[in-house]
């Protein structure tokens, strides 16, 4: 399978607790980009990398909230104190080099519960 | 305001019933729009780009139409395994690459 994948699929945390979540995006895939989203809304934008560089981060994003991109393939997105408000399914997407309004391929996402 | 609406909400439908989603925006440049399709718990499969007014795109069941300010995802005679959440989003020319998503229209075809 060459799609994106992420890891774990589910997770399950008590509150204050620390979690990371991995993402390994389409190999020849230069961007890549976090989502969160809540039941009956659409994907929230996190957080967005080109290779190793992470090159915008949303507003909403808190400062508990902190991605890496090393050497630009995998992706991991850290959150620290997680709070129940967190909770919510992570979807990474990664998009070609070039190309017109680069499509965005999805990942089966993570679901993450805090309790 | 919301830069990108989708309706209806939900959307019922029996099978071989045909209708339309639609999706409206309010960006001053479009770089493109696209659909997805989102079975639930899994992530957003992509179906669909459209990059100006009057292109159209199918995909068996599906046809994707684009205006200046709206899309329409038309399903022929659907099927039920064609229930699903089926999301637009925008990506703003002259901006960065990150797409705008609308909360998706949910369709539920009964055989």
């Amino acid at each position: 399978d060459t799609g994106v994948s992420q890891n774990p699929r589910h997770k399950i945390t008590k509150r204050g607790q620390n979690v990371t979540f991995r993402c390994d995006p389409i190999s020849e895939h230069n961007r890549l980009y976090w989502y969160r989203q809540t039941l009956g809304q659409g994907p929230e934008f996190l957080t967005y990398f080109q290779n190793e560089a992470q090159l915008e981060k949303s507003r909403l994003l808190s400062d508990r909230f902190s991605a890496e991109r090393p050497k630009g393939s995998f992706s991991t997105l850290e959150i620290q104190r997680t709070e129940q408000g967190d909770s919510a399914m992570y979807l990474c997407a990664s998009s070609a080099r070039e190309g017109r309004p680069n499509e965005q391929f999805f990942g089966p996402g993570t679901r993450l519960t805090v309790l | 305001e919301d830069q990108v609406t989708q309706s209806p909400e939900a959307l019922r439908l029996q099978e071989g019933e045909s209708s339309s989603l639609n999706c409206s925006y309010t960006v001053s440049g479009l770089r493109g729009l696209f659909w997805y399709r989102q079975d639930p718990g899994k992530g957003p499969e992509f179906l669909f780009t459209l990059y100006s007014a009057g292109e159209e795109k199918e995909k068996e069941r599906l046809k994707a139409t684009l205006t200046k300010k709206e899309s329409f995802l038309h399903i022929t005679a659907p099927k039920p395994e064609d229930s699903a959440t089926y999301l637009c989003a925008v990506q703003e020319s002259g901006g960065s690459y990150i797409p705008t998503f609308g909360r998706g229209t949910s369709l539920i075809v009964h055989p």
